[in-house]
């Protein structure tokens, strides 16, 4: 298994583009989250889904668009790039009938930079 | 909402034990979790605490009181390779359960 899987691993943006970051996991898991990483400030949740046609906002979605049209897929959208969304973002998984829903599994992470 | 809080920093030297404290607010617990993260890597999961008590997992143990929103990680025999930032995160029921909201992490550093 490949686990969870993001591309890609560096980018860099102009303020006003818009890009998609992939997220992909291999566990037939039902949650997906995506996270974002600034310093100082933890992980802070921006969307997730509880399974396929699901999705919520978390704590901090503004900005940002989410579809999960399959189990395996979850990408993530910036309309429209800003510096305030340069960040390290991380992808997760966890929860199917033959695994725990308490551990999450990260990807390793998208490092965004907006100029 | 949530909040979670939990020490910056915690510092150590290579065989003490070490005890991470992490107080929590949630509208509705399901359970409190640790994860470990190294520099420029991905958070790794350590343990979940859902109910009262402690959890063991080799060097490492994992409390919660639910009654006091209170939990810790306690980290014995420590070794310069658990040099790493320590994250507790709750799951409750504004995610549905699911997704986690962390705290802000505690960077522990182990010297020689």
């Amino acid at each position: 298994n490949a686990g969870v899987t993001q591309t890609p691993k560096f980018q860099v943006l102009k303020t006003g583009q818009s890009m998609t970051l992939q997220c992909a996991q291999d566990m037939n898991h039902e949650y997906m989250s995506w996270y974002r990483q600034d310093p100082g400030m933890g992980l802070r949740l921006i969307h997730y889904s509880v399974g396929a046609g699901i999705t919520d906002q978390g704590e901090v979605p503004n900005g940002y668009n989410v579809s999960r049209s399959t189990t395996e897929d979850f990408p993530l959208r910036l309309l429209s790039a800003a510096p305030s969304q340069t960040s390290v973002y991380f992808c997760a998984s966890s929860g199917n009938r033959d695994a725990s829903y308490n551990e999450q599994f990260f990807g390793p992470g998208t490092r965004l930079t907006v100029l | 909402g949530q909040s979670l809080e939990q020490p910056s920093e915690v510092t150590a030297v290579e065989g003490a034990i070490v005890q991470i404290n992490c107080t929590y607010q949630t509208s509705g617990f399901y359970g409190l979790s640790w994860y470990q993260q190294h520099d420029g890597g991905a958070p790794t999961f350590l343990s979940y605490n859902a109910l009262d008590g402690l959890e063991e997992t080799g060097r490492f143990s994992s409390f919660l009181s639910r009654s006091d929103s209170y939990g810790y990680l306690l980290l014995q025999e420590l070794q310069m390779k658990d040099s790493a930032s320590y994250f507790c995160a709750v799951r409750d029921e504004d995610q549905a359960g699911t997704a986690l909201i962390f705290g802000k992490g505690t960077t522990l550093s182990v010297s020689s």
